[in-house]
């Protein structure tokens, strides 16, 4: 079956760094994509990763091990409005996504 | 920028009541999605459409179905709505081709009760 792994709620204060893992069990894969999402919004895209390694847009970077199915969402110089649900989602040899439960970050002054 | 248009943010219906969901997207994208979003688990895909007059069932497709007469609009109908299909839809559109193509764009969502 497909899985998609991520934690369910993470907390942390303004102006430090977090990592948020993913891991996932998928048929077949194009790419691991993640996006946020503020309360009552859209999912916004952030990043994607197709190679292994890791990926650098500003304060939020993104990292990719394909053989062991495992990504994580890095987020620095942590800001309140960072406060938001992060998705995790595979795409998968058919170019669909199959999604993560996301994770809620809570930010604490 | 892309822009995905939801016709209501907010709709309450009554069970057996026939809903239409709207979606417009301006950027002459290819693909369009459906999906329902609820606590605790992750997007599930109720239909998608690869072209005009195109359709292809998703993961959870039972008591949904679409309609694409137009590349912009895709149309969610819930035939005879029920309490269960309470949740969050959320539209989406990408153009096709390789991976950074198919970024889905979101639009904002309609949260439908049914009573």
């Amino acid at each position: 079956g497909q899985n998609i792994d991520q934690p369910t709620e993470m907390t942390a204060t303004e102006g430090a760094i977090v990592q948020i893992n993913c891991t996932y069990q998928t048929s077949g894969f194009n790419g691991l994509f993640w996006y946020q999402q503020h309360a009552g919004e859209a999912p916004t895209f952030l990043s994607y990763n197709v190679l292994d390694g890791l990926e650098e847009k500003g304060r939020f970077s993104s990292f990719l091990s394909r053989s062991k199915g495992y990504s994580y969402l890095l987020l620095k110089e942590l800001q309140m409005k960072d406060s938001a649900s992060y998705l995790c989602a595979v795409m998968d040899s058919n170019y669909q996504l199959i999604w993560g439960a996301g994770t809620k970050l809570i930010i604490k002054p | 920028d892309v822009k995905v248009t939801q016709s209501s943010r907010y709709l309450v219906k009554r069970t057996g009541e026939k809903v239409f969901l709207e979606c417009v997207q301006d950027m002459d994208h290819e693909n369009m999605f459906w999906y329902r979003q609820d606590p605790g688990l992750g997007l599930r895909l109720i239909y998608f459409s690869y072209d005009v007059k195109m359709k292809e069932k998703g993961d959870i497709p039972e008591g949904y179905s679409v309609s694409r007469e137009k590349k912009e609009r895709f149309s969610l109908i819930l035939e005879s709505a029920s309490t269960n299909q309470t949740s969050m839809y959320l539209c989406a559109s990408s153009q096709r081709g390789d991976v950074a193509k198919n970024i889905q764009y979101f639009g904002a969502g309609t949260r439908l009760s049914v009573l």
